[in-house]
């Protein structure tokens, strides 16, 4: 199985931040990648998939970056409604998810 | 209106089985592929099981393989997760969730439509 390990685990950042997560992959995936947001009691959203192309609707300030095993989502000014936490998941085999990165308020 | 609706989850004992139903609507179901995803009270996301548009290719995680059974009908549009000797450690909320494409293995883009999930708690 491909893990995926994101970093920072937890994130605490003011309105206005700009904010990078990492995530790498355990081996090659190529531009398999997308990245999620998730809020309390809510069903994941997809941001971003093929690495870095944005989903239909998610706003301009989310991009993503990457290939191979090292990927990023920034977020370029944070707002309160991206207070939540974030997954990314390969699609290069089988999914996998990683662990999750909370952004809190500072 | 896309939405994903799961149904069937409760509590069960350890060991015994449950069967889980997502009903589609909205888009072309038999042109995607379907998936299901698990997230343990407090924890991160856990891909679970996958099958393809035509059932031709279907996938599980190790944790639930020889256990769960994923299946689809188009004709009804749903999507099917049968669950045998559960655990506790299967306990969770079920998402049902769409994929952008019609296969699960490789060359994915991610899922676009989720539903709001089905509770499964296993407890003697």
């Amino acid at each position: 199985d491909i893990q995926l390990t994101q970093s920072p685990s937890f994130l605490s950042a003011s309105v206005g931040d700009r904010v990078t997560i990492t995530c790498r992959a355990s081996q090659g995936i190529s531009s398999y990648l997308a990245w999620y947001q998730q809020k309390p009691g809510k069903a994941p959203k997809l941001l971003i998939y093929a690495a870095s192309t944005l989903q239909s609707g998610v706003p301009s300030r989310f991009s993503g970056s990457g290939s191979g095993t090292e990927f990023t989502l920034t977020i370029s000014s944070l707002q309160p409604e991206d207070f939540a936490t974030y997954y990314c998941q390969q699609l290069n085999s089988y999914p996998t998810f990683g662990q999750g990165t909370k952004v809190e308020i500072k | 209106e896309v939405q994903l609706v799961e149904s069937g989850g409760g509590l069960v004992q350890p060991g015994r089985s449950l069967r889980l139903s997502c009903a589609a609507s909205g888009f072309t179901f038999d042109d995607y592929a379907m998936h299901w995803v698990r997230q343990a009270p407090g924890k991160g996301l856990e891909w679970v099981s996958g099958i393809s548009w035509n059932s031709g290719s279907i996938g599980y995680a190790d944790s639930v393989k020889g256990r769960f059974t994923i299946s689809r009908d188009n004709a009804k549009n749903s999507l099917y997760l049968q669950m045998n000797s559960l655990r506790a450690e299967d306990t969770a909320l079920y998402y049902c969730a769409k994929d952008m494409v019609a296969t699960i293995l490789g060359a994915g883009r991610g899922m676009d439509v989720w539903g709001q999930g089905t509770t499964v708690s296993v407890s003697s």
